[in-house]
């Protein structure tokens, strides 16, 4: 099955700097990606998605690149706000297409 | 427009009860996903609901179940409870299947803890 993960639990990043949060995937079939946004207390929300079919995708303030070739996944977040602190996860769906596989999430701390 | 609602958002068992959680998915909104949250599993399907019928179910144990009613509002049930049930669980609604959008709407979870 896919197998959705990330490089780094934590990333703590100055408050205007831009922020980059890491995903990598282990099926070379996986054609669709999506990241959420947790803040502390709240339910996941939708941040961007992007299929097979496109290296990049842009958002506001946000981006995501996908480099098919290393499966390789990234959220690029332009200049970091406080708002922005919260818990980061990649996700696709399962095999069956019906549910969504998340991988296990990025803190990102922003540091005023 | 309404989010999706859960109830309720806080709770605590004792081994061996059981417990009904309550979410009130988005209005239009048919299919409703419902997930486990633990720091050590991360998030993890649970089942998935469209007009009232199961249509996707993760790897857990009989002892978790849902329904979804006909207003599109669905319940899930965890008998005899375990310490390891003790999670944020958390509802999902969206318009369509992860194959066509990866867009679920998330209520703000129940979060159990089981004594």
């Amino acid at each position: 099955g896919e197998s959705v993960g990330l490089h780094l639990p934590t990333l703590s990043v100055q408050e205007g700097d831009n922020s980059i949060i890491n995903c990598a995937y282990s099926n070379s079939a996986s054609d669709y990606f999506i990241w959420y946004k947790q803040e502390s207390g709240k339910g996941p929300q939708f941040i961007i998605d992007i299929r097979s079919n496109m290296d990049k995708r842009q958002g506001q303030r946000v981006t995501v690149l996908l480099n098919k070739t290393v499966k390789h996944l990234s959220l690029q977040i332009a200049a970091t706000q406080p708002g922005d602190s919260a818990v980061y996860f990649c996700a696709e769906p399962d095999t069956g297409r019906r549910a969504l596989t998340f991988g296990s999430g990025t803190r990102l701390q922003v540091q005023p | 427009k309404a989010g999706v609602t859960q109830t309720p958002r806080y709770l605590i068992k004792t081994r061996g009860q059981q417990v009904t959680l309550s979410c009130s998915p988005i209005s239009g909104h048919r299919s409703v996903s419902w997930y486990q949250q633990t720091p050590g599993q991360g998030l993890q399907f649970l089942f998935e609901y469209f007009s009232e019928t199961q249509r996707n179910k993760g790897n857990f144990p009989g002892r978790f179940s849902g329904r979804q009613f006909s207003n599109s509002r669905s319940e899930m049930n965890v008998s005899t409870l375990e310490l390891g049930d003790s999670a944020l669980y958390l509802c999902a609604s969206s318009l369509a299947l992860p194959r066509d959008t990866g867009e679920l709407f998330f209520g703000e979870g129940s979060r159990l803890t089981v004594l």
